[in-house]
């Protein structure tokens, strides 16, 4: 079994300011990791992944995030945020087999003029 | 440019009633799913189809039921709503392989009353 945990429901972030949206997976076999966006009144797109190879992963509007196996992490960042970035973000993680996806409970982002 | 559609962006239904939700993808995926997203609970899988004619129930199927007579369509059955399937419903498409990289419609947003 899989599961995801986004310990920020909410972050709220001044315009221009870093961001890190934090994820935390468990699981007993090898995983792919994810994120994905939902911008307001859309369907949910991907933003990165996680596969194999390089932890740091580059995404999409200059997103990126980091795999940390020992730590069972993998956050998001950006450094600078845009109210263009207002959105949903889920974390999510497959098997490398089943490739189920699992999402965890989402972390609205909020920016701040 | 890839596309998954959804019938109805919002949808109001009385308890008891039949209701349907329609997706449809232009991508020729393989794979297609339907979710139900609601607020502190992020998407959890209701069904899952690998083919035509082919399902696996998903994590919570109970009071649901899916048809997929052809490729590119996948549908959601309630056979008789309940207000606590009052939700945000999603559907997604991937290709055979590529599970865990899903498409996204827009959502239905089914209000029982």
């Amino acid at each position: 079994a899989q599961s995801v945990t986004q310990l920020d429901s909410q972050v709220p972030v001044f315009e221009e300011a870093p961001v890190e949206l934090r994820c935390n997976y468990s699981s007993s076999v090898s995983v792919y990791l994810f994120w994905y966006v939902q911008y307001p009144n859309q369907g949910l797109q991907l933003l990165l992944k996680y596969l194999s190879g390089s932890t740091l992963v580059k995404g999409i509007n200059g997103f990126e995030a980091e795999f940390n196996k020992s730590q069972t992490s993998f956050h998001l960042r950006k450094p600078s945020v845009h109210i263009s970035d207002t959105a949903e973000y889920f974390c999510a993680v497959s098997g490398r087999i089943n490739e189920k996806l699992t999402f965890g409970t989402g972390t609205r982002l909020t920016i701040i003029p | 440019d890839v596309k998954v559609t959804q019938s109805s962006r919002y949808l109001v239904k009385r308890t008891g009633e039949k209701v349907f939700l329609e997706c449809v993808q232009d991508m020729d995926h393989e794979n297609m799913f339907w979710y139900r997203q609601d607020p502190g609970l992020g998407l959890r899988l209701i069904y899952f189809s690998y083919d035509v004619k082919m399902k696996e129930k998903g994590d919570i199927p109970e009071g649901y039921s899916v048809s997929r007579e052809k490729k590119e369509r996948f549908s959601l059955i309630l056979e008789s709503a309940s207000t606590n399937q009052t939700s945000m419903y999603l559907c997604a498409s991937s290709r055979e392989g590529r599970r865990y990289e899903q498409y996204f419609g827009p959502g239905t947003r089914l209000t029982v009353t």
